[in-house]
């Protein structure tokens, strides 16, 4: 079974970048596309960005100044930054898998890490 | 900009029939979007339903179907029930590998 686990600081200072890792387990990065999903407090989900195995990306438009998506295959895991943090990047931030072919959509979820953004 | 509507609240009666619908704010959704489904009860991961439109996933009840009606992407579900009562969300693929989720609906059983 497929799992997959966010990990990172829970409390991030206005203007600082935010690192999170997503670490997945009972199966391989590889032949496999990869997304970050977040949902601000009393709002809906927002799709962040989508990175492949060979590590070509896609970013949400409206975040893409600010975010970079990598992957590490020998690690088994994928990572998001996002700079210049202000309040409204306050969210439960979630890794998803998004399975091969022509589905485009997401499978298997991590159960999301929330983020402050305070000083 | 794109964006994608969904009612922001509905309501069903247990055992009812509910019928949620995703659409565009300029054009047609159709099943070149690939829209999928997903649920969402407070403090936990969304749950994939529907996906490439009618195709449940893994585990997901019979109750639970997608299709496309009119212009919208439409999510019903039969024989409502008390833990249907969730957050559900569609989201539409506006190309090779970019999503936009909807807002959300959420819906009460009673």
């Amino acid at each position: 079974q497929v799992q997959l686990q966010e990990s990172g600081p829970g409390l991030v200072k206005p203007s600082e970048t935010l690192s999170l890792t997503c670490t997945v387990s009972g199966g391989s990065i590889n032949n496999y596309y990869w997304s970050w999903i977040r949902r601000p407090p009393g709002k809906g989900l927002e799709w962040i960005g989508f990175i492949s195995y060979s590590g070509s990306t896609n970013y949400n438009p409206s975040l893409k100044s600010r975010v970079t998506i990598s992957v590490d295959p020998s690690k088994n895991h994928f990572s998001l930054k996002l700079s210049s943090m202000t309040a409204a990047d306050t969210a439960v931030y979630y890794c998803a898998r998004v399975p091969p072919g022509r589905l485009y959509y997401f499978d298997y979820w991590g159960q999301g890490t929330l983020v402050t953004v305070s000083s | 900009q794109t964006v994608v509507t969904q009612e922001p609240s509905f309501s069903v009666s247990p055992g009812g029939t509910v019928t949620l619908t995703c659409g565009l704010n300029s054009g047609s959704v159709s099943t070149n979007y690939y829209p999928s489904w997903y649920q969402q009860t407070p403090g936990q991961a969304p749950r994939t339903l529907i996906y490439s439109t009618n195709t449940r996933s893994s585990g997901v009840p019979d109750r639970f179907s997608g299709s496309i009606l009119g212009n919208k992407a439409a999510l019903t579900i039969t024989g409502a029930q008390a833990d249907d009562e969730s957050d559900y969300y569609c989201v539409l693929c506006m190309g090779s590998a970019i999503w936009v989720f909807g807002g959300g609906t959420k819906l009460t059983v009673l």
